[in-house]
Formats: structure tokens, sequence, C-alpha cells
């Protein structure tokens, strides 16, 4: 079946923009996170939704970071105000349910010029 | 708060010997390890999952890796190492079964190279 789709899967944009990245889950699978892949920090978990619960945002890396999940399925990480230390690449995955182990999809490079 | 240390950075072998890759962790209870591969401008994909039971676990791809509790380690091993095999490795710990409210915490990975 299909895995856990993300888009796009490059993106470059200038300092100060907004983006936003899209993930579609696995179907059937109720948890969705989201990481952050960069050379200095290596993967970092920023968020983490439980169906259409409230997420944890305290992974979050600043306040121009934000998740959305609607419908339970689909999700879209945006970033306001890109800033240079943004760049990296942004990875999904998602599991049946919170305690199983996660599916990630092949992310989207993220480059600010 | 949790940890895991991957101490090889990089690790080369020859393509038909065997592969020992470290990974030591630190968790206040009984942790959920895990054990994922990348290959360039690939997500990570699944080798293998420790949550209960018998101690050595056998993943995908020929790869199995065994939980020490006395020593805090989940190292990963292969018998004999294919071309195919050259990619990055990541070990992770969940604070619970599969990630839960905190996600997975990585280590920072260990490259592998396969000489011919």
């Amino acid at each position: 079946g299909a895995g856990v789709s993300q888009s796009p899967s490059n993106k470059v944009t200038e300092k100060g923009k907004d983006v936003e990245l899209r993930c579609d889950p696995i179907s059937g699978h109720t948890a969705l996170y989201w990481y952050r892949q960069s050379l200095g920090q290596g993967l970092e978990f920023l968020i983490y939704f439980q169906g259409n619960s409230a997420p944890d945002k305290s992974g979050l890396p600043s306040d121009r970071f934000s998740a959305e999940r609607t419908g339970g399925s689909v999700s879209t990480l945006t970033i306001q105000r890109t800033q240079q230390e943004d760049s990296a690449v942004y990875l999904c995955a998602s599991s049946f349910q919170g305690d199983q182990p996660q599916h990630f999809g092949d992310g989207t490079r993220l480059s600010i010029l | 708060a949790q940890s895991v240390t991957q101490p090889d950075i990089h690790i080369t072998v020859s393509e038909g010997a065997s592969l020992e890759l470290r990974c030591n962790y630190s968790y206040g209870a009984t942790p959920y390890l895990f054990w994922y591969v990348q290959s360039p401008g690939q997500g990570l994909q699944l080798l293998l999952k420790y949550f209960s039971g018998d101690t050595l676990v056998q993943g995908i791809k020929g790869f199995e890796a065994e939980f020490k509790r006395s020593q805090s380690s989940f190292n990963l091993r292969k018998p004999s190492v294919h071309w195919s095999d050259a990619a990055e490795y990541f070990c992770a710990v969940g604070p619970d079964s599969g990630g839960g409210a905190d996600g997975l915490t990585f280590g920072k990975g260990t490259h592998l190279i396969i000489q011919p």
C-alpha cells in the first residue's frame, strides 16, 4: 500500500517568506509526527498528533512554527517568516496508534536563501 | 531526559564481512528501542524494534539487534554485509511503545561505507 507522502519534496524560498509543508499519512494511521533533520542538530522531534486531539506544541523550535491536522488525516507544518536556520529536511511519520512503530515519508528538503 | 549515543560516526566494512553498529541509551524505565536506516534522499526505514520479551530481535534485510539492559545497549549486527547496505543508520528510543506524546529520540547516526 501507499506509504507516507510528503510534498513538496524540495522547497527553496527567500528569507522572510512563509512556507507550508504537507504530510499525508498512511491510511488508517491515527498518530502523526513531524521531525526536523539538520546537519548540526540531527533528528529532532517537533510535534505529535493523535487523532483529532490537540497536539503538544512544546517541541516546536519557535512561535514561527505551527502545525495542524485536518480531519485526523492530512497535516501541514507552517513556518512563518523563515530564517536561514530553518533550512533542513522536514520528515513526517505516522503509526497505526501512538504505541506502534512509526513509518516515515521521504521528507521535504527546505532551503532558505 | 532520555538520550541515545551512537559512538561511531563512520564505519567502513568490506563487502561480505560482519558488521556491528553500537548504540547506547539513557532512559529511566524499560525502553522501547528501534533501528532505522536512511539512504540518501530517502526517509527512514524501520529495520527492527524491541518492545519486550526476547532480547535478540530479528529485522529485515538480515539485520538483528540485541538488547542488553546491564550495558544499556542495543547494538545492530549483520553477519555478512552487501554493497546495498551502505547508508546512514539511526538508533532511537521511545518514551513508551512507539513514541507517544514525545516522539522518538534519535542518535546522531552512523554512516556505513562498504568497501568492495
